[in-house]
């Protein structure tokens, strides 16, 4: 168990939909890091955040959107759901931005119909 | 092209066995390399990390770092069944953001 916890662990939804993945980070992390791993492209960077505030982006769409709580806990939003987003989503965190080892938790299974 | 190249597998070596894995990548900025275990249907979980070239040993993983040819390795010494898995190597240049780049991952089956 790598102390970070993400809720739900599964999501059915349809076309057009929007939905809400939350991860709370390991106790003492400031750091919370979303990804995408889907079959055909793999382990993909989607963003990041530290105490509150985007560090950085990667290969996330405009569809998508995500937020660090004040108690550190993160949210991604993903809407308009098309049926290629179907993935698992995972959720990371870290001591410090510049911090190299960065710990996953178990993931949101999303399939989108 | 991708930045970082890891074959997919499966390697399927017999229990006791050495395994070896390996990944290229392409952007010499690159200075900090992590190896992770994938089980089915779960988050990786970090095994090794190593920043810039060298050798760092941890139990029956190793981890080897060349950047002169970018290249890195991990081996897995008296592989037992329950390190059947997906291996992904990862790597960030550090100071931009600290995002990984992931390999495609390596699945390993040990048979006993």
């Amino acid at each position: 168990d790598s102390g970070v916890t993400q809720t739900p662990k599964h999501l059915i939804t349809a076309t057009g939909q929007r939905v809400t993945l939350r991860c709370s980070p390991r106790s003492g992390d400031l750091s919370v890091y979303w990804y995408q791993q889907s079959l055909d492209q793999g382990l993909q960077f989607l963003i990041q955040y530290y105490n509150g505030e985007e560090r950085a982006k990667g290969n996330i769409l405009e569809r998508f959107s995500a937020q660090q709580f004040p108690d550190l806990h993160s949210e991604l939003n993903l809407s308009s759901l098309e049926l290629g987003d179907s993935a698992l989503y995972f959720c990371a965190s870290s001591v410090r931005p510049l911090h190299e080892t960065q710990y996953f938790g178990p993931g949101t299974r999303l399939l989108v119909l | 092209q991708k930045e970082v190249e890891q074959d997919p597998g499966p390697l399927s070596v017999p229990e006791g066995a050495i395994v070896s894995l390996n990944c290229t990548y392409s952007n010499s900025a690159f200075q900090y390399f992590m190896w992770y275990r994938q089980y089915s249907r779960k988050g990786p979980e970090l095994l090794m990390y190593t920043y810039s070239s060298g050798n760092k040993e941890d139990g029956r993983f190793t981890a080897q770092v060349d950047k002169s040819s970018k290249y890195i390795s991990l081996f897995i010494r008296d592989s037992q069944p329950s390190d059947s898995a997906t291996y992904l190597c990862a790597m960030s240049a550090g100071a931009a953001g600290n995002k990984l780049t992931f390999g495609g991952g390596t699945r390993v089956l040990v048979k006993p």
